[in-house]
């Protein structure tokens, strides 16, 4: 059970959109639509962001996306605002009760 | 209003050992798994495991099986983490998290327990 893939970093202008990919396996983001993303700013709890691949909870901006595609999930931040600068993490369901994270993506906002 | 707190920070040598605590509320206790995040300094989120108060199903990642031990005391709704003997490497931010569904979806986290491991 390896972590999932993610870019360590990626950035953008207010206003634009940038996309964060997520990279698993056949056992675990390719086999479940059950990836979630979550949000952290710097000394603060983690915040969920996305769950179900596409799913938005309550409270949560419409800006954030979530898309999947094989072994691949994706976040997109759409009209990218300074307070959206924070790491991001995925996670997948991998089967049999366990859980598996992306290793962060450091988003900033230029 | 579902809430996890956590016990206070440590600070601890090598080879102590070490039992964390989370306690649940606002919901059913015995019918979510709950488990707990390791988050090393300046580094990502690894979830160590779960368990399944109901029933005191627990499961674990490969990196953390047999280095710690996960258990939920339902009586007093409360999760615990605990290791024998601690490495300096065990230093990190700990999250207990609750899980809705089967799935394990985290939709909430406690505060956070930060364990310091120094000689």
């Amino acid at each position: 059970q390896s972590a999932l893939t993610q870019p360590a970093s990626v950035s953008g202008s207010p206003g634009q959109s940038i996309t964060i990919s997520c990279t698993g396996t056949s056992s675990d983001v390719g086999s479940f639509n059950l990836v979630s993303w979550y949000q952290q700013h710097p000394g603060k709890v983690p915040k969920l962001m996305i769950y179900e691949v596409t799913k938005r909870p309550s409270g949560v901006s419409n800006r954030f996306s979530g898309s999947k595609s094989g072994n691949t999930a994706s976040l997109t931040i759409s009209g990218l605002q300074a307070e959206d600068e924070a790491d991001y993490y995925c996670c997948s369901y991998a089967g049999a009760a366990t859980l598996v994270f992306g290793g962060g993506t450091k988003l900033t906002v230029l | 209003e579902v809430q996890l707190v956590q016990s206070g920070a440590e600070v601890k040598k090598p080879g102590e050992s070490l039992k964390m605590s989370c306690k649940g509320s606002g919901y059913s206790f015995t019918r979510q798994w709950i488990g707990w995040v390791r988050q090393m300094p300046g580094k990502g989120l690894e979830w160590m495991g779960s368990v399944y108060p109901g029933d005191s199903d627990t499961r674990y990642s490969p990196s953390f099986q047999g280095l710690v031990t996960i258990s939920a005391d339902k009586s007093i709704s409360t999760a615990y983490l605990q290791w024998s003997s601690l490495k300096a490497s065990d230093t990190g931010i700990y999250y207990c998290v609750r899980h809705y569904g089967w799935e394990l979806l985290i939709d909430y986290w406690g505060q956070g327990t930060l364990v310091t491991v120094s000689s």
